[in-house]
């Protein structure tokens, strides 16, 4: 089976920009959660999708946007950039094994806001 | 208060030995447990998940729970330079979909 893609794998904005990064799970898994990793704050979650509705959510500003396609593909969408959301984006491809479900990561996108 | 601690390291090992990795996690009724590999800009790679007391081993690596004491560790025999990296461990309560991650422990394996 093919892993986790993210793209793109890097992007370079300025402040107040936006972005949107898209994740595809592996085959046959229907929910994903996304993740922000930074130096200082390790690795945070966003939020999660199950057959296109959003069943989890971290505390992240409103700023921070998600969705999930019926081909479980999801986005994300970060609006009105600031210099503090310079991290590296993380999808996760889930499972659905319920008890013994397993997220396994993509490759990550690497975002720079200048 | 953390719900998932680590001793960020670095854990120092000279190739050929044995690293153990330990997790403390807060939350009692925490029933799966994963130990993740991230190597330096890479992202986390699922290294191995456990899920009862005990010992679970794959190849050069074991995983040990003991839910009564609420620590997970993970021990890598005969360490091996391509070890060093970031080990991220992750717990989830039950009924719930998204794990607690740690702050990783940082492992170097000088030759």
């Amino acid at each position: 089976k093919a892993g986790v893609t993210q793209t793109p794998r890097y992007l370079i904005k300025t402040r107040g920009q936006q972005v949107t990064l898209s994740c595809s799970p592996i085959s046959g898994h229907r929910s994903v959660s996304w993740y922000q990793q930074t130096p200082g704050q390790g690795l945070q979650f966003l939020f999660e999708y199950f057959s296109e509705t959003q069943r989890n959510k971290g505390n992240f500003p409103g700023r921070f946007s998600g969705r999930q396609f019926s081909n479980s593909r999801s986005e994300m969408n970060v609006s009105t950039l600031e210099l503090g959301d310079s991290a590296l984006y993380l999808c996760a491809s889930i499972s659905g094994q319920g008890d013994y479900d397993t997220q396994y990561f993509g490759p990550g996108t690497r975002l720079t806001v200048l | 208060q953390k719900e998932v601690e680590q001793n960020s390291g670095p854990l120092s090992v000279p190739e050929g030995a044995i690293a153990s990795l330990n997790c403390t996690y807060s939350d009692r009724v925490s029933q799966s447990f994963f130990w993740y590999r991230q190597y330096s800009g890479k992202s986390p790679e699922l290294i191995m998940s456990i899920y009862s007391n005990g010992d679970k081993e794959d190849g050069r690596f074991t995983a040990q729970l003991n839910k009564a004491s609420q620590y997970v560790s993970l021990l890598i025999r005969d360490s091996q330079p391509s070890d060093s990296a970031t080990y991220l461990c992750a717990v989830r309560r039950g009924g719930s979909y998204i794990p607690t991650f740690g702050r990783g422990t940082s492992l170097i394996v000088h030759p």
